[in-house]
């Protein structure tokens, strides 16, 4: 089966950097992406690795370690509007398409 | 664009009603997805189209049906709704440029299965 573990929660101050973890247990992995859910709202896509490393957009870099099983995602200068929930997905290559699976996500409270 | 558009947004069913659930995309995108979300929880896949005239079943397809209609349209039927089926749906749309997948969600349909 296919299992995916993040935290349920993070609280942390504005201007601060804070760093989700996912950890994941999958077979036919391709890659891991991180999601920005607010309240009420839809999910948007953040980021995508596919490679070990790091890649870096603007105030989020997301890091992957697939020998780990692991990946991260960083938020750096965090403002007020970054509270939401943050959800890991694993990629899964089906044939000629692709399917995500989700973790639980992590509630992120940013604190004044 | 409108992007991914769902319709209705909000539904109330009284238990073994039946519904549809529509979605379209205007991005030309290959594959389609149909999630839930539970309160608090992560989305969990019910089908997916990888393509025009194919469906596959996901994580959780109990008590759903699908039909791609088209390439822009991708719809979700519940024939006898339940309170367990009582959830928000996503639906979402995917390119599938080799070795990437960013999906793009519509704003979702609540619904209530009274």
């Amino acid at each position: 089966g296919q299992s995916l573990e993040q935290p349920s929660e993070v609280t942390a101050v504005e201007g601060a950097i804070v760093q989700i973890n996912c950890t994941y247990q999958t077979s036919g992995f391709y890659g891991l992406s991180w999601y920005q859910q607010h309240d009420g709202g839809a999910p948007t896509f953040l980021s995508y690795n596919a490679l070990d490393g790091l890649e870096e957009t603007g105030r989020f870099s997301s890091f992957l370690s697939r020998s780990d099983s692991y990946g991260y995602l960083l938020l750096q200068e965090l403002q007020m509007k970054d509270s939401a929930s943050y959800f890991c997905a694993v990629t899964l290559r089906m044939d000629s398409s692709y399917k995500l699976i989700f973790g639980s996500g992590t509630r992120l409270l940013v604190r004044p | 664009n409108a992007g991914v558009t769902q319709t209705p947004k909000f539904q109330v069913l009284k238990t073994g009603q039946s519904m549809t659930l529509q979605c379209a995309q205007d991005m030309n995108h290959n594959s389609m997805y149909w999630y839930r979300q539970d309160p608090g929880m992560g989305l969990r896949l019910i089908y997916y189209s990888a393509s025009e005239g194919t469906t596959d079943k996901g994580e959780v397809p109990n008590g759903y049906n699908v039909s791609r209609l088209n390439k822009r349209e991708f719809s979700l039927r519940l024939e006898s709704a339940a309170p367990s089926q009582t959830s928000v749906y996503f639906c979402a749309s995917t390119k599938d440029r080799q070795g990437y997948n960013e999906q793009f969600f519509g704003p979702g349909t609540r619904l209530t299965v009274l």
